[in-house]
């Protein structure tokens, strides 16, 4: 059975501090990963992807991870912000056959931070 | 540049009442359209997509359904809810059925009473 499992499940840290969100995943066949950010009472916004052969990526103060061996990907926020404050999610993609239709996609439940003065 | 409006935003309905809820996409031609279901403490829950008109895929066994009409219209909707239907509800579109992103409106939020 797919799996996301996302940790810690809340988090509190002061502003301008650094934090680390982890995602351990058991989708197969592995297409790619996504974080989003959504903040209370809104529609998840994608931050970044990760493909296969991605280690890393940045975005901004974001910076993605992925071990595919290990099949972990972990999401690093520098400097938070007060507007950091949201749930992140981890989405992890499965390739479908060709008679296979619609976006198979596994949602990890999230982490909720929350960033303080 | 691509817009996607879901409404009504909040929702408060009696157990046995219907249920429509509403989403357009502007700026693109034939999305890939979506209906999730957030539960407190969950993933969002994949209910039901639609690669074209008419065409409609459920995931999930429900009291919900999902209809097309028009190509960028996804409409949700129940004959009698039931309190186990209450939760935040996501539309959402894509351009690539298995790989791309999801581009989701702002949610509504339903509570069966």
């Amino acid at each position: 059975k797919n799996q996301v499992e996302q940790s810690p499940q809340s988090l509190i840290i002061l502003e301008g501090k650094n934090c680390t969100l982890q995602c351990n995943y058991t989708v197969s066949p592995f297409s790619n990963l996504r974080w989003y950010k959504q903040d209370t009472g809104r529609g998840p916004v994608s931050l970044t992807i990760m493909t296969f052969s991605e280690n890393t990526k940045s975005n901004g103060r974001y910076t993605a991870t992925l071990d595919a061996d290990t099949k972990q990907s972990s999401l690093h926020i520098t400097a938070s912000q007060l507007s950091d404050s949201a749930s992140y999610i981890c989405v992890v993609s499965a390739r479908r056959g060709l008679t296979g239709g619609g976006n198979k996609l596994t949602f990890g439940t999230g982490t909720q931070l929350k960033v303080e003065l | 540049s691509q817009t996607i409006h879901q409404w009504p935003a909040t929702l408060v309905q009696p157990v046995g009442s219907p249920l429509s809820l509403e989403c357009t996409v502007e700026g693109t031609s034939n999305p890939n359209l979506y209906w999730y279901r957030q539960a407190a403490g969950r993933g969002l829950q994949l209910l039901f997509y639609s690669v074209g008109i008419g065409q409609i895929s459920s995931e999930v066994p429900q009291n919900l359904s999902a209809s097309r009409p028009q190509d960028r219209q996804f409409i949700l909707s129940s004959k009698k809810l039931l309190l186990s239907d209450s939760g935040f509800y996501l539309c959402a579109w894509s351009v690539l059925v298995n790989t791309g992103e999801l581009f989701f409106g702002e949610g509504s939020r339903l509570t069966v009473l």
